[in-house]
């Protein structure tokens, strides 16, 4: 199946601890990128990658890390920098213009 | 600051009659426009992509467009109690190669 797996789907994070959500895809696409999504809010941006051992910053990368290894991967750690991490996390690849999503990571902080 | 603005809602119609859900945007020069659904707790599904002024249908769903009024709205014809989800609007960033901005989302809900 074709598709873009995230994983864990849920996680809970003590203070002061570093944590990473994975995301991979196999759609063979260029373009990943992490959002964040907070209740009643939208989607606001983290990072983004359009190609392997690129990436960029988006609207609100402070406390976030990522890193593009691979085509496949595109894992975003979020440090104990982020000082309200308790959201949920979805990544998501382009084709052309169509994004598509990832079934997400509810992060809490304990 | 480009913006994509929707109605919270929510936005309450009986089964079996029309949905309407409206968003428009700051950004003059955008050229792609998305709908996506979004269950509560699930991940958003891209439903419609709209590039041209006008219509397109599809199924139940007609996506229309008009880029004079920067206005892209969403029609749900024949709503069933299935279709309550928040419906989240999304326009593109010229220059980006794919990026998105999204609007907050309107919550819809269908009424048996």
């Amino acid at each position: 199946d074709g598709g873009i797996t995230q994983s864990p789907k849920y996680l809970f994070r003590k203070e002061g601890q570093n944590v990473t959500l994975s995301c991979e895809q196999n759609l063979n696409h260029d373009a990943m990128y992490w959002y964040r999504q907070d209740p009643g809010q939208g989607l606001r941006l983290i990072y983004y990658s359009q190609i392997v051992n690129d990436f960029q910053k988006g609207d609100i990368a402070e406390g976030y890390s990522v890193s593009r290894e691979k085509k496949e991967s595109f894992p975003l750690t979020v440090t104990s920098a982020q000082k309200n991490p308790t959201a949920f996390y979805l990544c998501a690849s382009n084709t052309y213009n169509e994004q598509f999503f990832g079934p997400g990571t509810r992060l809490t902080v304990l | 600051q480009k913006e994509v603005e929707q109605n919270s809602g929510p936005l309450s119609v009986p089964e079996g009659a029309i949905a309407s859900l409206n968003c428009t945007y700051s950004d003059r020069v955008s050229q792609s426009f998305f709908w996506y659904r979004q269950y509560s707790g699930k991940s958003p599904e891209l439903i419609m992509s709209i590039y041209s002024n006008g219509d397109k249908e599809d199924g139940r769903f007609t996506a229309q467009l008009n880029k004079a009024s920067q206005y892209v709205s969403l029609l749900i014809r024949d709503s069933q109690p299935s279709d309550s989800a928040t419906y989240l609007c999304a326009v593109n960033v010229m220059g980006s190669q794919g990026n998105l901005i999204f609007g907050k989302g309107t919550k819809l809900s269908v009424k048996p």
